[in-house]
């Protein structure tokens, strides 16, 4: 039990629609970081929030963004999806930067 | 470019046999080097991590690895395989310091068999 929830657990879209996914941890977790995991690779880094700012941005298209709220909860969105959008999307939360991360489950989105 | 390569995409041994997944980094400072495990539909899980200092580093369930400069491996080991440990394990190096934006290699995937 990691204290990082992520919902939906499973989301199926099509192609060009946008998706929202969320992220909720435990109290003083001010740091979220995203990860697109494509089925059989290793994730890759999205970005990160510090506070409620973006802290580092992978190479992913401005069309992937984020927001992370006062309550500790994060989201990421994704606009005009496309087929390689399909993968496992994880978010990994911390106290603080440079302390451990811990893991949610991720999300599955399917792109149609 | 800071990459982190896994040579072994699946291994198969057999339960109470010893196990070693390699890891090799291309990193350009001293890296903060880690290895998850990820068991299907769940999110990853740290077994350990390096930072500095010794070289071989203990971890949750049993596992251990050993940091080589020379060699820009931090390969995993653990001496008698349990099935439980059948999962996927992935070796990271952290980009930006500590646990900050990390970088994934491809991933093993270990089958154990009784």
């Amino acid at each position: 039990e990691t204290g990082v929830t992520q919902s939906p657990t499973h989301l199926i879209k099509t192609r060009g629609q946008q998706v929202t996914l969320r992220c909720s941890s435990q109290s003083g977790h001010n740091t979220v970081s995203w990860y697109q995991q494509a089925l059989g690779q290793g994730p890759q880094f999205i970005f990160q929030y510090y506070r409620e700012e973006e802290n580092g941005r992978g190479n992913f298209p401005p069309r992937f963004s984020g927001l992370q709220f006062p309550n500790y909860s994060s989201e990421l969105n994704v606009n005009a999806l496309e087929l390689d959008d399909s993968a496992l999307y994880l978010c990994a939360t911390a106290g603080g930067l440079g302390q451990p991360q811990h893991f949610g489950d991720g999300t599955r989105l399917s792109i149609l | 470019a800071q990459s982190v390569t896994q040579p072994d995409i699946h291994i198969t041994v057999s339960e109470g046999a010893s196990l070693e997944l390699r890891c090799n980094y291309s990193y350009g400072a001293t890296p903060y080097l880690f290895w998850y495990v990820q068991s299907p539909g769940q999110g990853l899980q740290l077994l350990l991590k390096y930072f500095s200092g010794d070289t071989l580093v203990q971890g949750i369930k049993g596992f251990e690895a050993e940091f080589k400069r020379s060699q820009s491996s931090f390969n995993l080991r653990k001496p008698s395989v349990h099935w439980s440990d059948a999962a996927e394990y992935f070796c990271a190096v952290g980009a930006q310091g500590g646990y900050n934006k990390l970088i994934f290699g491809a991933g093993t995937r270990l089958a154990v068999h009784p």
